[in-house]
């Protein structure tokens, strides 16, 4: 079962941050949070994870709370092309694979 | 950059038929995992292979096996097909640790069974 919670949809304006919030309350010390979206049945894409740091890489930043047990992704300037479905994913340490929640659907308005 | 090859893109099957999905993970990854996304679903994991064993197990029904080769590709099989498998299914590739290693995702095959 999913370990996190997310809102089930958002929207933003184009141009603007999109900060896409996530609880994940029962995060254990050694697992990762993962993001990853999905464009309309295309494959699932990779975004960006981390541990315990903020992270930030070409697509988007990652904000996890000092207690570990939220997160944001931020998209800092959000564009059509990103209206998507977002998935934040923490992954067990235990096992190899992604349970997926709900994600959210993130709507870009022009 | 190589990407995730999985073929073929669209497949259409009747009830009762066996189908044969085939990924190619990105070179020099050693990990393959798959996933079933019913309509209006979330992505489901079935089965992965790390080094040509199964490294984990989902809800993957008895009807479907899988299996990993030498050349890391993946093949899952399917077989008796029902009106319920209709589905998008992704591969994705990792390479090193599974456990802490990204997976990226394939285009993924959508089967249709009629």
């Amino acid at each position: 079962d999913a370990k996190t919670t997310q809102p089930t949809s958002m929207d933003c304006a184009e141009g603007r941050a999109a900060n896409l919030p996530c609880n994940h309350s029962t995060i254990s010390g050694n697992e990762y949070v993962y993001w990853y979206r999905q464009i309309h049945s295309q494959g699932p894409q990779y975004i960006i994870h981390g541990l315990k740091n903020n992270e930030t890489n070409e697509m988007a930043s990652l904000i996890i709370t000092e207690d570990r047990k939220s997160s944001t992704l931020i998209l800092p300037h959000a564009t059509l092309r990103d209206t998507a479905v977002y998935y934040c994913i923490v992954r067990m340490d235990s096992s190899y694979k992604l349970i997926f929640g709900s994600g959210t659907r993130l709507l870009v308005r022009p | 950059a190589a990407g995730v090859i999985q073929s073929p893109r669209h497949l259409i099957k009747e009830k009762r038929e066996t189908a044969t999905l085939k990924c190619y993970p990105i070179p020099r990854h050693d990990t393959v995992y798959w996933y079933q996304q019913g309509p209006g679903q979330d992505p489901q994991f079935l089965i992965s292979f790390y080094e040509k064993m199964q490294s984990d197990k989902g809800s993957i029904p008895d009807r479907f096996s899988a299996q990993q080769f030498s050349d890391y590709h993946s093949e899952l099989n399917m077989s008796s097909l029902e009106l319920g498998d209709s589905a998008l299914y992704f591969c994705a590739s990792s390479r090193g640790d599974p456990s802490t290693d990204t997976q990226y995702f394939g285009p993924g095959t959508r089967l249709t069974v009629l």
